[in-house]
């Protein structure tokens, strides 16, 4: 079956701008995970939803950070007023429920604030 | 909390030749899995091998093998006849039960280097 889509591949923001990132994860999946990717960096958790509940949002570094996911289905990442240091891989996972389950990941989403 | 530490920025290994990685870590989790992703550089993250924190036996996926040290927190990952496909980021990330909201924690990766 399909993977984890992302969209889009590549963004490029003038600093200021919002922008809004998509992730489509394995139907049926329960859990979507966020994940940040600083360039040579391992990726770090942002924020984390079972079905349309976002039960862990420790990891959105600011306020400026912000996700949802309606339906339980398709998230969206927004980022309002970028910021340079918001330049990186934004990853995407999905996982049926429970802790033993891998995570799936999607191919990420470039973004690069100018 | 978690915390992950891969010592091995870099690493290089010939053709058809065995490689281990090295990872330990740290956990306030009873119970927890530890996963090895590969990311080649399309990005994406692709699982190599589980570990479930609670058995004892090593686990083992063709090629791939884990050496899991529970009290030493140690998670190493071996490669067997290393094929040039395996060159990549390699990510040792423990996973914390649901109390830590599942998350993965991730290392600072090993770039693996095959060379023919």
């Amino acid at each position: 079956g399909a993977g984890v889509s992302q969209s889009p591949r590549y963004k490029v923001a003038k600093r200021g701008q919002d922008v809004a990132l998509r992730c489509d994860p394995i139907s049926g999946h329960v859990s979507l995970f966020w994940y940040q990717q600083a360039l040579g960096q391992g990726p770090e958790f942002l924020t984390y939803f079972q079905n349309e509940a976002q039960l862990d949002k420790s990891g959105l570094p600011s306020d400026r950070f912000f996700a949802e996911r309606p339906e339980g289905s398709v998230s969206t990442l927004k980022i309002q007023r970028t910021q340079q240091e918001d330049s990186a891989v934004y990853l995407c996972a999905s996982s049926a429920p429970g802790t033993a389950y891998e995570q799936y990941f999607g191919p990420g989403t470039r973004l690069t604030v100018t | 909390a978690q915390t992950v530490t891969q010592s091995q920025p870099e690493m290089s290994v010939q053709e058809a030749e065995t490689v281990t990685l090295s990872c330990t870590y740290d956990t306030s989790e009873s119970d927890y899995y530890l996963f090895w992703y590969k990311q080649p550089p399309s990005r994406q993250m692709i699982l190599v091998i589980r570990q479930e924190a609670y058995k004892q036996q090593n686990a083992t996926e063709n090629r791939f093998s884990v050496n899991f040290q529970k009290a030493a927190k140690s998670f190493s990952l071996k490669i067997s006849d290393s094929q040039l496909g395996d060159a990549a980021m390699y990510f040792c990330a423990p996973r914390g039960g649901e109390t830590s909201g599942s998350r993965l924690t991730f290392g600072e990766g090993t770039q693996l280097t095959v060379n023919p």
